[in-house]
């Protein structure tokens, strides 16, 4: 049974920088072909795919906030980083993680919401 | 920048049959952007129903069914439920990086 459980802080000042980490079981990221990514979503707002690391360590970013971006693995502790900084209000989000192999971003997390704010 | 675009909003009657659809800036839409299409309920995260244009999960419902449609990604519901009232989202392949569409929010009335 795959599962994925996004954490990190809740609150986030601007200009700071945020790390938010998902951890995983039911899969190996040491496997070929699979893959972990981060998704998040504004309040009401629409889905925004932010990053893909792959088993291999082969990354992709979005171009939006590709340069605050970086992922990173851990694959003996089954988890994947997601670091993004210098963060604004407008990365008030819910961000999720997602297992992709080769049916699609399959397995998502729950989702944690992190504010930025003063 | 790429845009992928989706209906706003969609009504459909209980019983009846809806199509979604996902178009790109950038031309038509082929199987090469490996359209991957989800459902998300209030407070929820999403759940994905399609992938690679057609292909449904095991938990995906007979009625769901992805194809391509006129240069579009398309979401076809047939026989819709009332608890098939959500938001759907398309997601498409480009190159190096992956980019969703806006949402459909679909109501069953």
């Amino acid at each position: 049974q795959i599962t994925l459980k996004e954490s990190g802080p809740t609150l986030v000042k601007p200009t700071q920088t945020l790390t938010l980490t998902c951890t995983f079981s039911g899969f190996s990221l040491s496997s070929s072909g699979v893959g972990v990514g981060w998704i998040r979503q504004p309040p009401g707002k629409a889905l925004e795919w932010l990053a893909l690391i792959y088993w291999d360590d082969d990354k992709r970013y979005s171009p939006s906030p590709k340069s605050r971006l970086t992922i990173t693995k851990d694959t003996s502790k089954n988890q994947v980083v997601l670091t993004m900084t210098n963060v604004d209000p407008v990365d008030t989000a819910t961000y999720y993680c997602a297992h992709r192999a080769e049916a699609g971003f399959d397995y998502w997390g729950q989702g944690t919401l992190v504010t930025v704010s003063s | 920048q790429t845009v992928v675009t989706q209906e706003p909003s969609l009504t459909v009657s209980p019983g009846g049959t809806v199509t979604l659809t996902c178009a790109s800036s950038t031309g038509a839409v082929t199987s090469g952007y490996y359209p991957n299409w989800f459902q998300q309920k209030p407070g929820q995260a999403p759940r994905t129903l399609i992938y690679d244009t057609s292909d449904k999960h095991s938990w995906t419902p007979a009625r769901f069914s992805g194809s391509l449609l006129g240069g579009k990604a398309a979401l076809t519901l047939s026989g819709v439920q009332p608890e098939d009232e959500a938001e759907y989202y398309c997601l498409l392949y480009y190159d190096d990086a992956w980019v969703f569409g806006g949402g459909t929010k679909l109501t069953v009335l």
